[in-house]
């Protein structure tokens, strides 16, 4: 049981670049998140989906797209890289019985972006 | 919006002794998660809270979540070097209107000298 799987863990990218993040989670998990983690800034969330075919901002939206076509992969992407989004970026999916709780996120290892 | 503030930023501490890290949030809370997230990898589920005034234990670690469901502690008795990482703290809000967003502190970074 693999959990929550991120591809690719490292990437360079030169600004102006463009490049897709895959998040996939085999624990049939309704909600899906993508999360950046900066140093002393804690995780921000940047979207999230509650479910096959919708997506929704998160507090920090600007830059990325998202899509979540099949229920287990949520993709996030960088359609022109700067160098403000150099961070590691983590997703995470939820059970979430209830919306008002959504339990335990799961996550992923993480991927390593720099844009140069 | 909602606001969730985690104190102190980092704690060093010798081992053997306790570690307490707070979070405390601008509007009261559905319930509270607590993650735990080791040097160079992935945050962790450690518990949530749900309950005003609930204690939760977990071997040597204790988590609290206030009368008013709007802070919460985490408090770990004689710490050892395995506690190394960074606990964060996730709130979810009650408020419908922005989804119950769960947002996350900035984290408390805890070092253990053996």
């Amino acid at each position: 049981n693999a959990g929550v799987t991120q591809t690719p863990k490292f990437r360079v990218l030169k600004t102006g670049q463009s490049m897709t993040l895959l998040c996939a989670q085999d624990m049939n998990h309704e909600y899906m998140y993508w999360y950046r983690q900066d140093p002393g800034m804690g995780l921000r969330l940047i979207h999230y989906s509650v479910g096959e075919g919708t997506t929704a901002k998160g507090e920090v939206p600007d830059g990325y797209n998202v899509s979540r076509l099949k229920k287990q992969n949520f993709l996030l992407g960088l359609e022109s890289a700067a160098p403000s989004q150099t961070s590691v970026y983590f997703c995470a999916s939820s059970f979430t019985y209830r919306v008002s709780n959504t339990g335990e996120l799961f996550f992923g290892e993480g991927s390593r972006l720099t844009v140069l | 919006g909602q606001q969730v503030m985690q104190i102190p930023q980092y704690q060093h501490v010798q081992e053997g002794e306790d570690f307490t890290t707070y979070c405390n949030s601008s509007t009261t809370l559905s319930n509270i998660q607590w993650y735990k997230q080791r040097p160079g990898g992935h945050p962790v589920f450690l518990i949530q809270l749900v309950k005003s005034g609930e204690v939760k234990k977990q071997k040597r670690l204790t988590f609290q979540f206030g009368e008013a469901k709007k802070n919460s502690s985490l408090h770990i008795t004689a710490t050892q070097t395995t506690d190394v990482g960074t606990y964060f703290c996730a709130g979810q809000s009650t408020d419908m209107g922005s989804n119950y967003k769960l947002t996350f502190g900035k984290g408390t970074l805890l070092t253990v000298n053996p």
